[in-house]
């Protein structure tokens, strides 16, 4: 089992709809979780942290977390082109480590 | 967020050659980090850098083959050496990251050995 998974997709939604991505870890003791895009050629951007259960709201992106589940998600609502790009979720143990470990990244395209 | 400037930016080396990247960050930071990205695969951590002490390397990574310099508190290098068609990679600088803290890359290193 990966430690970090996602489903590589592609994720294809209208533009305007919303996206949903998911990602599941398999350490309990995963403390904070991180939601990055990466454009093709690019380097990874932070988009959302997370660190306690429930809902975390930037703008267009909400972060949702379930520690019992060991899930987090990524929704991005009205959804546009450019959104289209690979988004990595990465989890750190914390507890004084700083390891992150990355998922393989789901790829999302956005359909104009 | 740090301002994080990696170079070269992209380099085509000829095999058994060595290629050093450099990370220079706009402000003093504890660790330094490391990672390797292989084409449409994931990041995966080489080394952590601390200033002052040998890296720390990753299972799978040794220092003959990746070494790695941390004179001060803003600069690291990373050495691929030797190299081999197999090292044709991104390579990224990342600070932060360390204790619960977010990460933040610079803007990576397209390698490719021929």
């Amino acid at each position: 089992q990966k430690e970090v998974e996602q489903n590589s997709g592609p994720l294809s939604v209208p533009e305007g709809a919303i996206a949903s991505l998911n990602c599941t870890y398999s350490d309990r003791v995963s403390q904070s979780f991180f939601w990055y895009r990466q454009y093709s050629g690019k380097s990874p951007e932070l988009i959302m942290s997370i660190y306690s259960n429930g809902d975390k709201e930037d703008g267009r992106f909400t972060a949702q977390l379930n520690k019992a589940s060991q899930y987090v998600s990524l929704l991005i609502r009205d959804s546009q082109p450019s959104d289209s790009a690979t988004y990595l979720c990465a989890v750190n143990r914390g507890s004084g480590t700083y390891k992150y470990i990355f998922g393989t990244g789901t790829r999302l395209k956005v359909l104009a | 967020s740090a301002v994080i400037s990696q170079k070269p930016s992209r380099d085509i080396c000829q095999r058994g050659t060595s290629l050093t990247i450099q990370c220079q960050v706009d402000s003093q930071v504890t660790m330094m980090f490391w990672y390797r990205q292989q084409p449409g695969q994931s990041l995966t951590l080489i080394a952590t850098a601390n200033q002052g002490s040998e890296a720390t390397y990753e299972s799978g990574f040794v220092i003959d083959k990746f070494p790695i310099s941390r004179p001060n508190l803003t600069f690291s290098t990373l050495t691929v050496s030797n190299m081999s068609p197999e090292d044709s990679s991104i390579y990224l600088c990342s600070v932060g990251g360390d204790f619960n803290t977010e990460a933040f890359f610079g803007q990576g290193t397209r390698l490719t050995v021929v």
